[in-house]
């Protein structure tokens, strides 16, 4: 079975600061995803990747960059947090057919 | 552009009552269709799934058909349990030409099942 984890589950932060999301996958799947899930939206899409170094935006790209420098890893990053930005975010991977598979979330406050 | 819509919630009902939560699509192309199920605090789990027109998807008692003459997948359940009381989310995934699987989901349906 594919399994994610996600880092930070919660944090609080500050508007301004910067802030990193980490999503881990314990196996060698190709593509990987960030959404964003906000009341009355859905999940949104923010970025995703493809292969190590090999990512693309998606719908809600603008105040979010990512990188992947291992299979394993794909980080999200709030250069300068905003209270927009307040959300659960969910990692995600492709697995066939494009099913997804997802992480636990982790839930941003930006004060 | 592709898009899903989905009956808006919350959808409250009884214990042991028919459910149905519709779901239709526009997409261009042959999506695959899926429902996903987001229990409180959790994140989104694969419900069931149809790649193709007319197949029947289905898990815990749930169904849904890939009806492609009007472009819907609704969600059905003969007999709701007050485990089931979660957020249904439905989406489609095309691949495009670059081999990638874009998925759209809808903005989910709250089901809230009371004893």
């Amino acid at each position: 079975d594919a399994g994610i984890t996600q880092s930070p589950r919660h944090k609080v932060t500050e508007t301004g600061t910067p802030v990193t999301l980490r999503c881990h996958q314990t196996e060698n799947h190709r593509y990987m995803y960030w959404y964003r899930q906000d009341p009355g939206h859905g999940l949104r899409l923010i970025h995703y990747s493809y292969g190590v170094k090999d990512t693309d935006k998606g719908e809600v790209s603008d105040g979010y960059s990512v990188s992947r420098s291992k299979t394993e890893d794909f980080l999200l990053t709030l250069e300068s947090a905003t209270s927009s930005q307040t959300s659960v975010y969910f990692c995600a991977i492709s697995l066939r057919n494009g099913e997804l598979f997802f992480g636990e979330g982790s839930r941003l406050t930006v004060l | 552009g592709n898009s899903v819509t989905q009956m808006e919630g919350p959808v409250t009902l009884s214990e042991e009552a028919f459910l149905t939560i519709n779901c239709t699509y526009t997409a261009t192309g042959y999506p695959s269709l899926f429902w996903y199920v987001q229990y409180p605090g959790e994140g989104l789990q694969l419900l069931l799934k149809a790649t193709k027109a007319d197949d029947k998807g289905s898990n815990k008692g749930f169904e849904a058909t890939y009806r492609k003459e009007t472009t819907s997948f609704h969600l059905e359940k003969g007999s709701v349990q007050v485990s089931d009381s979660a957020v249904y989310f439905c989406a489609l995934a095309l691949m495009n030409s670059g081999g990638y699987q874009k998925v759209t989901f809808g903005t989910g349906t709250k089901l809230q099942v009371i004893p």
